[in-house]
């Protein structure tokens, strides 16, 4: 595998429903983002972590849990959704510090239906 | 604070006519400039960039200069082909990459 991966790569789910979202990076980059990409509105950054720690939470619903286990793992844990919540949901990491060009790269998304 | 603002799609060409998709910045000190580009079902993909003022960022027939002077960066390609057919970011940074401001997207249809 090359790049940022997402899986699953569709995903729908009752509002009751638990489950989470995984993103792999093989570029050894130390920064990774989770992004909500909604029909008509423009990107949100929903999550920042660097060196695995959490450095930015955009006033994220509590029902959106983010892990990052190591450097090259992103999980997002979904419960009890809300229809409105359904979007593509895309991950990105980056070099961040020295070595850093200024750019993310980003996984393919995984394109979320809650019913 | 750092913004992006891009010009309104969607945009729709037929093939092989010329493309300015505009990109103006506000930003606090010397950003970097950034287009991406985002094919159906897909996700962002770093199409070029630019460091520094009168930078020319290029990448597969796409071209877009970064003039500090009036603060743009528009996207330019000389024959669009269906195959072009995506939603355009231009984004920006000051720091790292992990403070990259994007604009809103224009989505290009390009027909036969």
């Amino acid at each position: 595998e090359t790049g940022v991966t997402q899986t699953p790569r569709h995903l729908v789910m009752g509002m009751t429903n638990k489950k989470s979202l995984k993103c792999e990076q093989h570029l050894g980059h130390n920064a990774m983002y989770w992004y909500k990409q909604s029909a008509k509105k423009p990107l949100e950054l929903m999550f920042v972590y660097s060196l695995e720690e959490r450095v930015e939470n955009n006033s994220v619903p509590s029902r959106f849990s983010p892990e990052c286990p190591n450097s090259s793992h992103l999980f997002l844990h979904l419960h009890t959704l809300q229809p409105e919540d359904s979007a593509l949901y895309l991950c990105a990491s980056s070099q961040d510090g020295t070595g850093g060009r200024g750019e993310q790269f980003f996984g393919p998304g995984t394109r979320l239906t809650v019913l | 604070g750092n913004s992006v603002t891009q010009m309104e799609g969607p945009v729709t060409l037929s093939e092989e006519a010329f493309l300015t998709i505009n990109c103006t910045y506000t930003a606090t000190g010397y950003p970097s400039l950034f287009w991406y580009v985002q094919y159906p079902g897909e996700g962002l993909q770093l199409l070029l960039k630019a460091t520094k003022a009168d930078d020319k960022g290029s990448n597969k027939g796409f071209e877009a200069t970064y003039r500090k002077e009036t603060t743009s960066f528009h996207l330019e390609k000389g024959s669009v082909q269906v195959s072009d057919s995506a939603v355009y970011f231009c984004a920006l940074t000051t720091g790292t990459a992990s403070k990259l401001t994007f604009g809103t997207g224009t989505r290009l249809q390009v027909t036969l």
